[in-house]
């Protein structure tokens, strides 16, 4: 299993471009969700979806988009890109949900600077 | 949501046990306490998660307090490749998991 993919590992935009982070798993996994991490900081997360065709806002979500039209992918898209979305983008898959929480496995992440 | 609180930062000679100290004051009785950590350049990997009673795997332990307001991660014999950023994190579940990462606890090893 290669688990959680992401690309590309690193990109620059200039200020109003627009650019789709991929992310994939092979895990057979229901729920995917996107997190970015600012230097210095933790992870906040900014999209999740439960399943094929459902998708939810997290705790940042303004300036992005996702869908979910397979188990498998998870694509973030990126609309006018900013220089405050300059980040280092994860995104990671669990198997399920509940109160004892299930672990997530991380993708190696894409680092993104908007200049 | 919970809070926790951690120190910035610990430093630990290689081969020799870690502690790793968690607070979470407000948490409420149905809230897991889970322990991630992240290695430079990479993403967040699960070390481990409990409720009540002391739990071990086979990268570390997790004992946790009676009246549960705090936890401690112990890695047993810190090697280098445990030279990362420790993340105590209170479960939040409302239908999904979502995990709140707060700063952390960068652990430097010592050779």
């Amino acid at each position: 299993n290669a688990g959680v993919t992401q690309t590309p590992k690193f990109r620059i935009l200039k200020i109003g471009q627009s650019m789709t982070l991929q992310c994939t798993q092979d895990m057979n996994h229901n729920y995917m969700y996107w997190y970015r991490q600012d230097p210095g900081m933790g992870l906040k997360l900014i999209y999740y979806s439960v399943g094929a065709g459902i998708t939810d806002k997290g705790e940042v979500p303004n300036g992005y988009n996702v869908s979910r039209s397979t188990t498998e992918d998870f694509p973030l898209r990126l609309e006018l890109a900013a220089p405050s979305q300059t980040s280092v983008y994860f995104c990671a898959s669990s198997l399920g949900t509940g109160i004892a929480g299930y672990e997530q496995y991380f993708g190696p992440g894409t680092r993104l600077t908007v200049t | 949501d919970a809070k926790t609180t951690q120190p910035n930062s610990m430093e630990s000679n290689e081969e020799e046990p870690v502690h790793l100290p968690c607070n979470h004051s407000t948490i409420s009785g149905t809230d897991y306490i889970h322990w991630y950590r992240q290695l430079p350049s990479q993403g967040p990997e699960y070390v481990i998660h409990g409720l009540t009673s002391n739990v071990n795997n086979r990268m570390a332990s997790l004992a946790i307090a009676e009246d549960r307001k705090s936890s401690t991660l112990i890695l047993h014999r810190a090697t280098l490749r445990d030279a990362a950023v420790y993340y105590c994190i209170l479960n939040f579940y409302h239908g999904n998991n979502r995990l709140a990462f707060g700063k952390g606890n960068q652990v430097v090893v010592i050779p």
